[in-house]
């Protein structure tokens, strides 16, 4: 079994649309939760950092559940620059080892 | 200010060949992190270095792989007598302390062996 498993899409939506990822982890150990953010092969860049009481950036909204193991994304009004592969991470070290899913894709049309 | 720097960008070796891999971390930065990613999965740890020591090897492969991070000049991740399974993206990564609030990741080397 994958430390993080994902489903790997792809998620085919229309622009505007409201998507939701998730994602369970295996390692009750985990202290540190991200979304990351690849586009075509290119290097992974941070989205945003999970915490337990959940956050909102802009349109992006990350909630976690440590109890059942499970951290979530939802994007609001989906943009066509929204398309990629969204990387769900986590790490009991902070940034030090970071574990990555293999990530969900997500293809945003006009 | 530049980001993190990896090169080369493509590097094509025939099997039983060395490849040499470099990352130059952001100015400031003194902990360096080599992650791969095989086609079709996730990015996988590999090695993290300060300089001049080897912090944690626990995601490189026992044999033919190597990684240092001199006092000078890039860190050098090292693949001896590359087989094809050894094609993939590498990131290296950078950040100014152990558990800094952000790692920033250099645009990759993508390695075939043919």
């Amino acid at each position: 079994r994958k430390e993080v498993e994902q489903d790997p899409g792809p998620f085919n939506v229309p622009e505007g649309a409201t998507v939701a990822f998730n994602c369970t982890y295996s390692n009750s150990a985990s202290q540190s939760f991200f979304w990351y953010r690849q586009d075509c092969r290119k290097e992974p860049k941070l989205l945003m950092s999970v915490y337990s009481s959940g956050n909102e950036d802009g349109r992006f909204t990350a909630q976690l559940n440590r109890a059942s193991q499970y951290i979530s994304l939802l994007i609001r009004d989906s943009k066509l620059s929204d398309s990629a592969t969204y990387l769900c991470v986590v790490s009991r070290t902070g940034f030090q080892k970071l574990v990555f899913g293999t990530g969900t894709r997500l293809l945003v049309s006009p | 200010n530049a980001g993190v720097m990896q090169n080369p960008r493509h590097l094509v070796r025939r099997r039983g060949q060395e490849a040499r891999l470099r990352c130059s971390p952001m100015k400031g930065h003194s902990h360096v992190y080599w992650y791969r990613q095989l086609p079709e999965e996730g990015l996988k740890f590999m090695v993290y270095l300060q300089k001049e020591n080897i912090i944690d090897e626990s995601g490189m492969p026992k044999e033919r792989f190597s990684a240092e991070f001199p006092k000078e000049g890039p860190s050098i991740l090292r693949i001896q007598q590359v087989v094809r399974g050894d094609s993939a993206a590498y990131f290296c990564a950078s950040s100014p302390e152990q558990k800094g609030e952000k790692l920033f990741f250099g645009s990759g080397t993508q390695l075939s062996v043919l």
